[in-house]
């Protein structure tokens, strides 16, 4: 069971180029997070997903975008990369809502725009 | 606007003591709160959750909530340099997917 798992660890963008971060989980969740974390400062939520082919926004989802089309996978796009999206980015996931269930986190991509 | 209030710290405590971390919270109807360790540069692990008013105990692990006062703690006995994080306090109020919000965190150093 390797859990939640998210690649590249790390990455270079420069200043309006795209990428794709990965997020794979093998624990069969229904849901599943995409969130930032800016130094100094608690998670925010980007996106989320209740399922495969819904998902919907959180706190800051500007200048992203995700897909989900299968229960295992979530990408999380930036378009047009912006220094303000430098940030460690943590996807997440977890079986349900009920508020015993807690989430599991990934390790963590780290970007930096330039 | 949802908010988790928490000391950045650093928090200095010697090898041995209580470690005594705080948080409070704005929304009055917050049903559940989490206590996530998270050691630089990895990420958050879940560490203690509670969900009824009191204490409840794990290991050298104690949460304490207080739902009138809306504050939750987490307390850390015995206190070792493994102990030595950041730890972020998250507080679900329902409502959907987007219900936790996390606080910035209390950075916590056990010094030997």
């Amino acid at each position: 069971n390797a859990g939640v798992t998210q690649t590249p660890k790390f990455r270079i963008l420069k200043i309006g180029q795209s990428m794709t971060l990965q997020c794979t989980q093998d624990m069969n969740h229904n849901y599943m997070y995409w969130y930032r974390q800016d130094p100094g400062m608690g998670l925010k939520l980007i996106y989320y997903s209740v399922g495969a082919g819904i998902t919907d926004k959180g706190e800051v989802p500007n200048g992203y975008n995700v897909s989900r089309s299968t229960t295992e996978d979530f990408p999380l796009r930036l378009e047009l990369a912006a220094p303000s999206q430098t940030s460690v980015y943590f996807c997440a996931s977890s079986y349900s809502l009920d508020r015993w269930e807690t989430q599991y986190f990934g390790p963590g991509t780290r970007l930096l725009v330039l | 606007q949802k908010e988790v209030e928490q000391n950045s710290g650093p928090l200095s405590v010697p090898e041995g003591a209580i470690a005594s971390l705080n948080c409070t919270y704005s929304d009055r109807v917050s049903q559940s709160f989490f206590w996530y360790r998270q050691y630089s540069g990895k990420s958050p692990e879940l560490i203690m959750s509670i969900y009824s008013n009191g204490d409840k105990e794990d290991g050298r692990f104690t949460a304490q909530l207080n739902k009138a006062s809306q504050y939750v703690s987490l307390l850390i006995r015995d206190s070792q340099p493994s102990d030595s994080a950041t730890y972020l306090c998250a507080v679900y109020s329902g409502g959907g997917a987007d219900g936790l919000t996390f606080g910035k965190g209390t950075h916590l150093i056990i010094q030997p």
